[in-house]
């Protein structure tokens, strides 16, 4: 099957740092990849869509300044919250995509992110 | 708008069966997933459906009828590790996915 490696699986820091979060397709190439976040006890919320070598499309509420998302590689998509505040205490989750496969998405293990 | 709909919540009996029901409204269709989601981990695929019917996959069954814009995922033989939320999602006319607010269920001895 697919594999998507999501990395760091948990993190904690301090407010006003950045953070940076990977997301990497272990055998196959992903053409699309997805972030999302999901607070405790509400389902997944689309954060933004990327395509390899173009920029990130962004839901809307979503601010494109502060959750950067770089996709510069077939298999590598990061996702860097900056100036972290606690509200952004989350669940991430990345998903990707094979071109061969659009009905499925492959998900990471998921990030926690602790900002204190 | 789109929007899918399933339960908050449901309580079952250890080996016993239940039902978690999905009713979808999407700007089209390219297939219906569910996936189990435990506390504090990413989801995990259970099931795909995209023509109507039902298919069986072990103690997981999924039904789909598209004229009704409704699926169901049927659990038979409940175990405690089936304890987790269960999530429906559609696959929209844009490849994107659509997620339900998933459903708890909470299995009892």
């Amino acid at each position: 099957g697919a594999v998507v490696s999501q990395h760091p699986s948990r993190v904690i820091c301090k407010s006003g740092t950045s953070v940076k979060i990977e997301c990497r397709s272990l055998d196959f190439q992903a053409t699309t990849m997805f972030w999302y976040r999901q607070f405790p006890k509400q389902s997944l919320m689309l954060m933004a869509t990327s395509n390899e070598g173009s920029k990130a499309t962004y839901e809307q509420g979503v601010e494109k300044d502060k959750f950067l998302i770089n996709h510069a590689s077939l298999t590598l998509s990061t996702l860097t919250v900056t100036s972290a505040h606690p509200e952004d205490s989350s669940f991430y989750i990345c998903s990707a995509r094979r071109a061969d496969r659009e009905t499925e998405a492959f998900f990471g293990q998921g990030t926690r992110l602790t900002v204190v | 708008g789109q929007n899918i709909d399933q339960p908050t919540e449901m309580t079952a009996t250890e080996g016993a069966i239940v039902q978690i029901n999905c009713t979808y409204q999407t700007s089209g269709f390219n297939g219906l997933f569910w996936y189990q989601q435990h506390a504090g981990e990413a989801p995990t695929f259970l099931s795909y459906n995209v023509l109507d019917g039902l298919e069986e996959k072990g103690r997981f069954s999924s039904f789909l009828s598209r004229s009704k814009g409704y699926s169901y995922l049927l659990l038979k033989e409940l175990q405690m590790k089936d304890s987790a939320s269960y999530l429906c999602a559609v696959l929209d006319s844009n490849y994107q996915l659509i997620w339900g607010a998933g459903t708890k269920l909470i299995i009892k001895p």
